[in-house]
């Protein structure tokens, strides 16, 4: 059974593009959620998805920021105008929605804004 | 909001001695608190979970974490470390058991 897949691992982007980041979750896995590390901090909550829908946002940046986990395929982590300060790891993790609700994650991408 | 503070950012420990990572946190009612370990260019992996029942967790690779609710600590230990344990350790807090709010990590490494 494949663990959470990330892709890329490393993502090199210049001031003003648009970074795509994608997490296949874990088989059998219908809610993703996705974290940021900023160097010499801990992770931090962004966006938790369950298929097709948003449920919780609240740790997004209001603007450039959207993700999304459609009916097919994998959640998409969309970062707009990248700017320096979006450098980071990227993290996704998954959760098969039971009651036990264990957060399985992927090995992250390293974004990295020049 | 809930916070979680990891004393040590870095601790070194011989191979064989006890391993002890602290960490606090804040909240007004028990959360569900978690020990999670990464290793360089992995993901983090789950060590073990307090959910409200036993206080002493005991989780994988012979760790294991003491709830301490008068001390709101969760700190994590090890009897004996081994090489393999040299890693980035997360403490981390959720209310509702999906938002996990985590410490900074304490890297350890073992010396030989």
């Amino acid at each position: 059974n494949a663990g959470v897949m990330q892709n890329p691992r490393h993502l090199v982007r210049r001031r003003g593009q648009e970074a795509r980041l994608r997490c296949s979750p874990m088989k059998g896995h219908s809610h993703v959620y996705w974290y940021r590390q900023l160097p010499e901090e801990g992770l931090k909550f962004m966006v938790y998805l369950q298929k097709e829908n948003i449920i919780d946002e609240s740790g997004m940046p209001k603007e450039r920021f959207s993700a999304e986990f459609p009916k097919e395929g994998p959640s998409i982590l969309r970062i707009q105008q990248v700017v320096r300060g979006d450098s980071a790891a990227y993290f996704c993790a998954s959760s098969p929605g039971d009651q036990s609700n264990e957060q399985f994650f992927g090995p992250g991408t390293r974004l990295t804004v020049l | 909001a809930q916070s979680v503070t990891q004393l040590g950012s870095h601790v070194s420990v011989s191979e064989g001695a006890l391993v002890l990572l602290r960490c606090n946190y804040s909240s007004s009612v028990p959360p569900y608190l978690f020990w999670y370990v990464q290793y360089p260019n992995q993901g983090l992996q789950l060590l073990l979970k307090y959910t409200s029942a036993a206080t002493l967790v005991k989780g994988i690779n012979g760790f294991e974490a003491e709830f301490k609710k008068s001390e709101t600590s969760f700190h994590l230990t090890k009897p004996s470390a081994h090489m393999s344990d040299a890693a980035e350790y997360f403490c981390a807090v959720s209310r509702n058991d999906y938002k996990l709010s985590f410490g900074a990590g304490t890297t350890v490494t073992v010396r030989a």
